[in-house]
């Protein structure tokens, strides 16, 4: 069975700095891979996903993601980021054995004035 | 489209209540899941539904929790009776066919706004 592991419960950056946030995730054969964030009190929004070709996303409000088969990552990157990108964030992957969506336990992400 | 759209947003019950939580999926949406989230737990798949047919239930806590969907439009998952610790915001999302169902056309979950479920 597929899964997912963010590494970092929380996260501290300032506002303009670069963010990185990291997923790894264990799947045997090719996985299918997301990014979303929570707002304080609201669903899920899509910021990205990877099926399959470039290996690097382009997903909105300027995040990207890389997909690194090697080591098994799917990190999600900002070049700069704004204090409305405080939120909560999550990566899933998804399997080609089964139709589940597995999300990993979420980065909570604080942004520094 | 309205989204996915959930109700009740907010549910307050009594330990030992029965508790019914509402799901519309967007339409023409094949696939319906179910998820738990809690500070301890994160994110966990409950059960999920493909054209309206349970598909794995294997992350439903207890015999205490049920779902079911009756037609395309609509699902329930149901706790009886309710406890404390079922307390937590509970998702339902929809989505297309996966992507290696679909032969590279596949799409991702949209979630609905939650039920935030607290058993006193």
């Amino acid at each position: 069975a597929q899964s997912v592991t963010q590494p970092d419960i929380h996260i501290t950056v300032s506002e303009g700095a670069s963010l990185e946030l990291r997923c790894n995730y264990s799947y045997g054969a090719t996985p299918y891979l997301f990014w979303y964030v929570q707002s304080p009190g609201q669903g899920l929004q899509l910021l990205l996903k990877y099926f399959s070709g470039d290996t690097l996303v382009q997903g909105i409000k300027g995040f990207e993601a890389e997909f690194k088969r090697s080591q098994s990552s799917f990190n999600l990157r900002k070049p700069s980021v704004h204090w409305s990108d405080a939120a909560e964030y999550f990566c899933a992957v998804g399997a080609d054995r089964d139709d589940k969506i597995i999300f990993g336990k979420g980065t909570r992400l604080h942004i520094l004035p | 489209d309205a989204g996915v759209i959930q109700s009740p947003r907010h549910e307050v019950t009594e330990m030992g209540q029965e508790v019914t939580l509402r799901c519309k999926p967007i339409s023409g949406h094949d696939y319906l899941f179910w998820y738990r989230q809690t500070m301890m737990r994160g994110l966990e798949l409950l059960i999920y539904f493909n054209n309206n047919v349970p598909i794995d239930d294997s992350g439903m806590p207890e015999d205490r929790f049920s779902a079911k969907m009756p037609n395309a439009s609509f699902s329930t998952l149901k706790i009886q009776p309710s406890e404390p610790r079922d307390s937590a915001v509970y998702f339902c999302a929809s989505s297309f066919p996966p992507y290696h169902r679909t032969g590279g056309a596949g799409t991702e979950a949209f979630f609905g706004q939650g039920t935030r479920l607290t058993v006193v």
